[in-house]
């Protein structure tokens, strides 16, 4: 069966530092990756996707960045985090193909940038 | 994509069926229904999905409406576990990879 994972689990990061989180995936081959975040209290937003290694595609303009170096491996990265980059941050993956593919979402890493 | 409502929330006794509306009139036809839930402080679980007809799984029944503009999610014997909230989420080709999730059911499940 396929599981996802994501580290860590939580996070607490000064102003102005670099982050790395990230995602694997295990059981399948060829997956769709997304990064989404989700602030308190509110719904999720898109934040990147993948559809293979070394492709990306940013949703929403910012100081992150997205990263697929290997098939099953999605990370996250900010050279300098900003204050209203707190929240939850979750990685999901898809079966490529077919008209509407179902996500499945890891734990999340919960980021806390003071 | 289709724009959803669902009550802000719902109470229910452990043991009893929960049932879930979800409104989604200006749906396409060829837009899907999803349900996914999320535990506090956890990522969000996908449960079901459905085009026209009803469906079942090891998790809930997905009952849509003829007219498909309105779905009800069916937890036949809910547990306390199952205290989440609830998404409905409409999709399809058009939606590109984005999953648009709206306010959501709190299901309170009470022992």
């Amino acid at each position: 069966s396929q599981t996802i994972h994501q580290w860590p689990a939580t996070l607490v990061q000064p102003v102005g530092s670099p982050l790395s989180l990230e995602c694997t995936v295990e059981g399948t081959s060829n997956p769709n990756l997304y990064w989404y975040r989700q602030a308190a209290g509110r719904g999720l937003q898109l934040l990147f996707y993948s559809v293979g290694i070394g492709q990306i595609s940013s949703e929403v303009p910012q100081n992150l960045s997205a990263s697929r170096p290997q098939d099953r491996q999605f990370i996250l990265s900010s050279k300098k985090l900003l204050l209203s980059d707190s929240g939850f941050y979750l990685c999901a993956w898809s079966v490529r193909g077919g008209l509407v593919e179902t996500q499945y979402f890891g734990p999340g890493t919960r980021l806390l940038v003071l | 994509d289709a724009k959803t409502t669902q009550p802000p929330s719902m109470d229910c006794a452990e043991g009893r069926a929960a049932n879930l509306p979800c409104n989604h009139s200006t749906i396409s036809g060829n837009e899907y229904v999803y349900w996914y839930r999320q535990i506090h402080s956890q990522g969000p679980q996908y449960i079901i999905h459905g085009l026209k007809n009803n469906e079942t799984n090891e998790m809930a029944s997905l009952i849509i409406t003829e007219d498909r503009k309105s779905s009800t999610l069916i937890l036949p014997h809910a547990t306390l576990r199952d205290t989440a909230v609830y998404y409905c989420i409409v999709r399809g080709e058009t939606s590109g990879s984005r999953l648009t999730f709206g306010e959501g059911t709190q299901l309170t499940v009470n022992p």
